[in-house]
């Protein structure tokens, strides 16, 4: 069946680094979201690409949608610690049945 | 508008009880979606309504799991009887629409422990 999937699964860095995490979709979506959820938390969606090759950007971070609209890569430029949590892409499932497919989530950890 | 309201926030149940998780969805959203969160497993769908009318119901773990909406600003997840392999916290959500491109909102999830 369908599904999405996220790498990497965890991601230690130190508060200043920058931070990637990749979602790759076994079939082309029509668009893909990014939530994210802080720890003891629910997700909370950030943003959502339509366009192919689509690129938008939320202060430090950069959401990225590919050109075949089957991956997506979200980028945080100068990590703080308030971007501690887990990072979820999510993609709806073919037909268009309001069904999201959500990835497994990049869980970040920001040492101080 | 308070968003999704998820009820109670937090259950400790025996093993072999029944356990009830209620959602209120945002008013004027007719997508209602039952999620499942656990380390092992991450978030998954368990069921979701269009119109207060079950479309998917896949997810659902086996006979013991249940869900129903009787209208459109209610719904409830049972667990008759539960499982301590059933601890875990389950969200509701729910969207304006089904149409492609509409986020979910989220409940501040339900974590449930069965003993």
């Amino acid at each position: 069946g369908q599904q999405v999937m996220q790498i990497p699964q965890y991601q230690h860095v130190q508060e200043g680094e920058d931070f990637t995490t990749y979602c790759n979709s076994s079939t082309t979506l029509s668009n893909i979201q990014w939530y994210k959820q802080r720890p003891g938390g629910h997700p909370v969606f950030l943003i959502q690409l339509v366009k192919s090759g689509e690129v938008k950007k939320q202060k430090r971070l950069t959401f990225q949608f590919g050109e075949a609209k089957k991956n997506s890569s979200l980028h945080i430029t100068a990590t703080q610690t308030t971007d501690v949590g887990t990072y979820f892409c999510a993609g709806p499932r073919s037909g268009n049945t309001g069904k999201l497919i959500f990835g497994q989530g990049t869980t970040l950890q920001v040492k101080p | 508008d308070a968003g999704v309201i998820q009820s109670p926030r937090h259950e400790v149940t025996e093993m072999g009880q029944e356990v009830t998780l209620r959602c209120k969805p945002i008013s004027g959203h007719d997508y209602l979606f039952w999620y499942r969160q656990t380390m092992m497993r991450g978030l998954e769908l368990l069921i979701y309504f269009n119109n207060n009318v079950p479309i998917d119901d896949s997810g659902m773990p086996e006979d013991r799991f249940s869900a129903k909406m009787p209208n459109a600003s209610f719904s409830t997840l049972k667990i008759q009887p539960s499982e301590p392999r059933d601890s875990a916290v389950y969200f509701c959500a729910s969207s304006r629409t089904g149409a492609v491109g509409t986020e979910a909102f989220f409940g501040q999830g339900t974590r449930l422990t069965v003993v």
